[in-house]
């Protein structure tokens, strides 16, 4: 069974910060890792993934995330940080290959507050 | 592009009412459609997902349904409300040989 842990449920970082969100996760198989953000009383929008190939990745919005599979993690970062980054981030996981169902199991999510 | 509409956006309904609550796809042939429910603005809640017309998987037991009448139409409705099932709810799609899911706008819903 798949798992997703953030064990931080909120980061409060000073703008121009670089800021890091924090996960970790647990597959049978191969990971397939995710990241969203949120905003007060909106959906979930997909900021990146990862599937297979480099470690980096890059995102929207100048995110990036960085796959670890010796310590099973897929921490987002960003180098600069904005107020306009204040959101409600999830991490997201799926063990599945590309199949009818794929299923994701999402994280408890971590409230990011950058104060100016 | 694709989009994803919800409707209602909000909706306030009495206990022991009935609801029904729409998702609907554009722009994309047979995807795969999920309905979540998330709580006090944190995790969510896989409630339903469907891989075709007519084909709904209920991944925990409760007081709710979910339809989908139409190849890119979702519909999640209850008999009667309870209490417990205010909340906000999000529907989602993924074309299928993808992983990532995108979300709808969702539709907060508060039982009194």
């Amino acid at each position: 069974a798949q798992s997703v842990a953030q064990p931080e449920d909120q980061v409060n970082v000073a703008e121009g910060n670089p800021l890091t969100v924090k996960c970790t996760y647990s597959v049978s198989g191969n990971p397939y890792l995710f990241w969203y953000v949120q905003y007060p009383n909106r959906g979930l929008q997909f900021l990146l993934k990862y599937i297979t190939g480099d470690n980096l990745v890059k995102g929207s919005y100048g995110f990036e995330a960085e796959f670890n599979k010796s310590q099973t993690s897929f921490h987002l970062k960003k180098p600069s940080a904005l107020v306009s980054d204040s959101a409600l981030y999830f991490c997201a996981v799926s063990d599945s290959p590309i199949s009818s169902a794929s299923k994701i199991i999402f994280g408890s999510g971590t409230r990011l507050s950058i104060r100016p | 592009s694709q989009t994803i509409h919800q409707w209602p956006a909000t909706l306030v309904q009495p206990v022991g009412s009935p609801l029904s609550l729409e998702c609907t796809v554009e722009g994309t042939s047979n995807p795969n459609l999920y309905w979540y429910r998330q709580a006090a603005g944190r995790g969510l809640q896989l409630l339903f997902y469907s891989v075709g017309i007519g084909q709904i998987s209920s991944e925990v037991p409760q007081n709710l349904s979910a339809s989908r009448p139409q190849d890119r139409q979702f519909i999640l409705s209850s008999k009667k409300l309870l209490l417990s099932d205010s909340g906000f709810y999000l529907c989602a799609w993924k074309e299928q040989g993808y992983n990532e899911q995108f979300f709808g706008p969702g539709t907060r819903l508060t039982v009194l």
